[in-house]
């Protein structure tokens, strides 16, 4: 079975601050691990995906992510927080073999601080 | 906007009323997708469709009935609805060249008295 663990349900960063949102996973096989974000009340937006390649990959809004096979994690990062960052991010795992279904991670909301 | 477009934005019902929520996309894309997100509970996916065809049933309530005419048009037939059914309701699309990469609507805004 497949599973995707976001730690911690609130993340609160200074504007201006380097910012970290967790996402551990667990798979057998090559996962396709991505993050999308939900600004309120709105639908969620794709920001970035990993599949293969470079383990660094960026996304929209100055986001990127580093895959770690290891460590089993794809944590979410931007080295300086706006406010307008602040929304609700999910981290999300796909395995392109059998039922090809998403997992959602139970999302992490990120309250940046003016 | 993500080219998923789904109508109302909001719907109030009482229990026994039947309505409908209406999901429609022009990206050309071959799946799309019911999900329901709750209050502090994780997003949950209750149907998929492929080629108009349904591909996946997450064990939903027969209160909710989808129905995919063709690949830009998904409904949810809502009928009997009970207050814990008060949700965000999104719809979502995909295509096979972009494995789990999915567009989401902004949602519609369910609230059952």
């Amino acid at each position: 079975a497949q599973s995707v663990a976001q730690p911690e349900d609130q993340v609160n960063v200074a504007e201006g601050n380097p910012l970290t949102v967790k996402c551990t996973y667990s798979v057998s096989g090559n996962p396709y691990l991505f993050w999308y974000v939900q600004y309120p009340n709105r639908g969620l937006q794709f920001l970035l995906k990993y599949i293969t390649g470079d383990n660094l990959v960026k996304g929209s809004y100055g986001f990127e992510a580093e895959f770690n096979k290891s460590q089993t994690s794809f944590h979410l990062k931007k080295p300086s927080a706006l406010v307008s960052d602040s929304a609700l991010y999910f981290c999300v795992l796909y395995l392109d073999t059998g039922r090809r279904a998403l997992t959602f991670g139970s999302g992490t909301r990120l309250q940046v601080q003016p | 906007e993500t080219g998923v477009t789904q109508t109302p934005r909001h719907l109030v019902m009482g229990m026994t009323n039947k309505k409908s929520l209406k999901c429609e996309q022009h990206l050309g894309h071959n799946a799309m997708y019911w999900y329901k997100q709750s209050a502090k509970k994780p997003l949950e996916l209750m149907f998929v469709y492929n080629f108009k065809e349904q591909t996946e049933n997450n064990s939903v309530p027969s209160r909710f009935s989808p129905e995919c005419p063709n690949s830009s048009h998904l409904f949810l037939h809502l009928h009997t609805l009970q207050p814990e059914d008060s949700a965000l309701y999104l719809c979502a699309s995909s295509s096979r060249e972009r494995p789990g990469e999915l567009f989401f609507g902004e949602g519609s805004r369910l609230t059952v008295l």
